[in-house]
């Protein structure tokens, strides 16, 4: 079964830094997609950032990036000139290609941004 | 803008209650989800649906049941509420085969 795995429970950044968040996973398939979610205070869940395993260049979106390393099992999020709005829970998910739509999500990370 | 919606934000049961917990999505999607979310150990699934009237058990379907009658709508049921069920509980959808789900708010569920 696959399984998601985020070891930082917390973490904190100054605002205008940069935080990476660490997300390891363990499958035996070849075909997968990765993503990261921001869960802040209002709860509601905001998709950040998606990887496809076939695509080697990593996913870019704004002031967010991922390194995803296929062979690790690693997806971390690289989040840039950190603001205030970025703290919230950020949860990392996988999902198979293979005829189910179901996300598996790690654990969390709550991040907090001092000015 | 599209939109999952859960029709409680709080909730408070007694034990033994049997307990609906609502969510409606008006985008037209098939597959919808419940998750439940507890400090510490992240989302966890309990049933999900491909197609109105299907639903399949998530990770931890015991002491909830769902009806989906409706595209739109997917219920979550808890039969008789016990004190281990507070928690948050999320509703999703997605288009089949698509990249991400679209949340709802979230339901707090405190059972007492």
């Amino acid at each position: 079964a696959q399984t998601v795995t985020q070891s930082q429970p917390e973490m904190s950044v100054q605002e205008a830094e940069t935080v990476t968040l660490s997300c390891t996973y363990d499958t035996s398939e070849s075909d997968y997609y990765l993503f990261w979610y921001k869960q802040p205070p209002s709860r509601q869940m905001i998709l950040v950032i998606r990887q496809e395993a076939y695509k080697q260049q990593n996913a870019t979106e704004n002031r967010f990036s991922v390194n995803f390393q296929k062979a690790a099992k690693s997806f971390s999020l690289k989040i840039s000139d950190s603001q205030l709005g970025d703290a919230a829970m950020y949860f990392c998910a996988y999902r198979t290609s293979y005829n189910t739509d179901k996300l598996i999500f790690g654990t969390g990370t709550r991040l907090q941004v001092f000015p | 803008d599209v939109k999952v919606t859960q029709s409680s934000r709080y909730l408070v049961k007694r034990t033994g209650e049997k307990v609906f917990l609502e969510c409606v999505q008006d985008m037209d999607h098939e597959n919808m989800f419940w998750y439940r979310q507890d400090p510490g150990l992240g989302l966890r699934l309990i049933y999900f649906s491909y197609d109105v009237k299907m639903k399949e058990k998530g990770d931890i379907p015991e002491g909830y049941s769902v009806s989906r009658e409706k595209k739109e709508r997917f219920s979550l049921i808890l039969e008789s509420a016990s004190t281990n069920q507070t928690s948050m509980y999320l509703c999703a959808s997605s288009p089949p085969r698509d990249y991400g789900y679209t949340f709802g708010s979230g339901t707090r569920l405190t059972v007492v």
